[in-house]
Formats: structure tokens, sequence, C-alpha cells
């Protein structure tokens, strides 16, 4: 079974500018998830949406960061415009059906994002 | 407030040692999960293990073994006879039905295993 995969793996930018990033989850899974991962520091939640709707997006700055899941597959998380503090790796996870805990989540390998 | 603590930043063991990096959490729910995970230099959470708050068995895996004690919120990790592939960042998450099952993480204990 193939697992989650992001892309790009590694994107470097200019503050100010705008940088997208994709997220293909397990096939099947109802639930997806971004977090970033500052280093040194354990991964946050940005988004996750059920299917194609949004379940907590309370800690994504909405005033730059922005996701959808259109048709409740593919997912695309983009900053615009890109902070310094935004350098981060962005991880994208995915689960079976449902937001029970008994879910456990599954990671894909992350992009890494640096902002000059 | 939900947190998890990892109070080893980082740990550094001969490889065969047994080594065990340690967990506290706190919930005011009374249905809620941990877990943990293994990052590794390539970046990648890798899942370990996942526990119900109902469940307090503890477990074994191999060279892994999970001790769940609610009494003093802890959920530790040992892994013994450590081997050079152990290197990597171990994250504890917990996750409750009150924040939608969202995995809040520690901060992460790095172990580095010597030959």
């Amino acid at each position: 079974e193939a697992g989650v995969a992001q892309s790009p793996r590694y994107k470097i930018i200019e503050k100010r500018q705008s940088v997208a990033f994709w997220c293909n989850p397990i096939s099947g899974h109802a639930t997806l998830y971004w977090y970033q991962q500052i280093l040194g520091q354990g991964p946050k939640l940005l988004i996750q949406f059920q299917n194609n709707g949004v379940v907590d997006d309370s800690q994504l700055p909405k005033d730059r960061f922005s996701a959808e899941r259109l048709k409740g597959v593919d997912s695309t998380l983009k900053i615009q415009p890109a902070k310094l503090e935004d350098s981060a790796v962005y991880l994208c996870a995915s689960s079976p059906t449902g937001t029970g805990g008994f879910n456990t989540q599954y990671f894909g390998p992350g992009t890494r994002l640096t902002v000059l | 407030a939900q947190k998890v603590t990892q109070a080893q930043t980082e740990i550094s063991v001969v490889e065969k040692e047994d080594v065990t990096l340690d967990c506290v959490y706190e919930t005011r729910d009374t249905t809620y999960y941990l877990f943990w995970y293994k990052q590794p230099p390539s970046g990648e959470l890798v899942f370990l293990i996942r526990r119900n708050s109902f469940d307090e068995q503890n477990e074994i895996s191999g060279r892994y073994s999970w001790n769940f004690q609610k009494s003093t919120s802890s959920f530790n990790f040992t892994i013994t006879a450590s081997q050079v592939v152990d290197s990597a960042v171990y994250f504890c998450a917990l996750s409750e039905a009150r924040s939608s099952y969202k995995l809040i993480f520690g901060s992460g204990t790095r172990l580095l295993v010597r030959p």
C-alpha cells in the first residue's frame, strides 16, 4: 500500500513570495491533516479535513495560509505572502474513516520550506 | 488544557544498552489516546504504538516496550538492547475527544545510539 505522498520535498523562497505544497493521502483515507514542524519542536496541527470539509483550522494563520481538499482526496496548502518565521517542515498525514482517536495518523515525508 | 512533556531533550547511549524515554501528559478528558512516533533523519514520522485511556496494559513488541500509568499520567517507552538504527527523534503525542482527536505532540527526545 502506498504511503502519504508530498511534493515538493524542499522549497526555498524569498519572504513575501507565495508557495504551495501538495499532499496525496493513503487511498481510502477520509481524514487529512496538515502539520507545521519548526526545527527542534514537535509538529503542530494547522488544519484537519474530513473528506472535503474542514474539521479544525483553529491554528491556521488565515491571513496568509489557506488550504483546500477538492473532491476529498488530494490537498494543497498555500502560504501567501511567506514570512521568515514560516520556515519549517510541513507534514501531511491521513487516517482512515472518521476523526476518532482510534484512527492512527500516517505521515508523509514532509516539505522543508526555507524562507530567506 | 492538554499538554505533553518530554523532559529529556537528548539521550546518548552505547549500542546494546537499554534506554527509557519519558512522556508525561495532561488532559481533562476521560477518553484519550497516546501515541509514540519515530522521526529518523529522513524526516518522516513513523507510527510505533497507540494506547487508549481505558487500557493500561503494558505492551512489548520485539525490543520495544511501553509502560502506561494513569496514576502518574505517564507513557514511557523503553528500547532494550539499543541499536544504531534506533537513532532518531522520538515523539510522544496525545489525542482527546474534546479536541477532535488532533495530535498534541511533545517536543521530542533525540536518541543517539553510538556503536
